[in-house]
């Protein structure tokens, strides 16, 4: 089956300095990838959607110019938090879609734990 | 290996009830997650079990046996809005999400 790889999958850093993950399609081109965030006992949230080779479209109340969003080849989408703050300790999941499948398909990636300090 | 299955897609009828398998078997095990997402949307958090029974919510309710690997989701009094999908996600021993592919639940009228 279709595999999503995201990387680090943990990370702490001081606040204040940036933290960028990575998430990969392995085997499978992904014209769309999808950024989430999940607070503890909390749904996913859509940050954002990352389209391959344009810029990237923000859902309400996400900041651009503190989540850059960087899909620069069909497997692969970045997400740097600039400038993190406690407040952005968080789960971040991105989600990759087959664009083969007949029906629209989403495959997940195990997330990233960000913890600022 | 990590495996998470469940099945590709389901049809019921409006007004009945359906059940959504779902086994597993990976590195540790810190809680079985059901969430809904609709087509185009963001997955909805429906249900968390990390510990034996059956957990109910409303028309919803999820069931967890760890020994077996294996869980349930059912859904009472169908309604046309629970088209959707249904995915399962277990936490592993290092707090990894690992998904299933997602059932495609329809309903008829």
């Amino acid at each position: 089956g279709a595999v999503v790889s995201q990387h680090p999958s943990r990370v702490i850093c001081k606040s204040g300095t940036s933290v960028k993950i990575e998430c990969r399609s392995l085997d499978f081109q992904a014209t769309t990838m999808f950024w989430y965030r999940q607070f503890p006992k909390q749904s996913l949230m859509l940050m954002a959607t990352s389209n391959e080779g344009s810029k990237a479209t923000y859902e309400q109340g996400v900041e651009k110019d503190k989540f850059l969003i960087n899909h620069a080849s069909l497997t692969l989408s970045t997400l740097t938090v600039t400038s993190a703050h406690p407040e952005d300790s968080s789960f971040y999941i991105c989600s990759a879609k087959d664009e083969e499948r007949e029906w629209e398909t989403q495959y997940f990636g195990p997330g990233t734990r960000l913890l600022v300090l | 290996g990590q495996n998470i299955d469940q099945p590709t897609e389901m049809t019921a009828t409006e007004g009945a009830i359906v059940q959504i398998n779902c086994t597993y078997q990976t590195s540790g095990f810190n809680g079985l997650f059901w969430y809904q997402q609709h087509a185009g949307e963001a997955p909805t958090f429906l249900s968390y079990n990390v510990l034996d029974g059956l957990e109910e919510k409303g028309r919803f309710s999820s069931f967890l046996s760890r020994s077996k690997g294996y869980s349930y989701l059912l859904l009472k009094e169908l309604q046309m809005k629970d088209s959707a999908s249904y995915l399962c996600a277990i936490m592993d021993s290092n707090y990894q999400l690992i998904w299933g592919a997602g059932t495609k639940l329809i309903i008829k009228p």
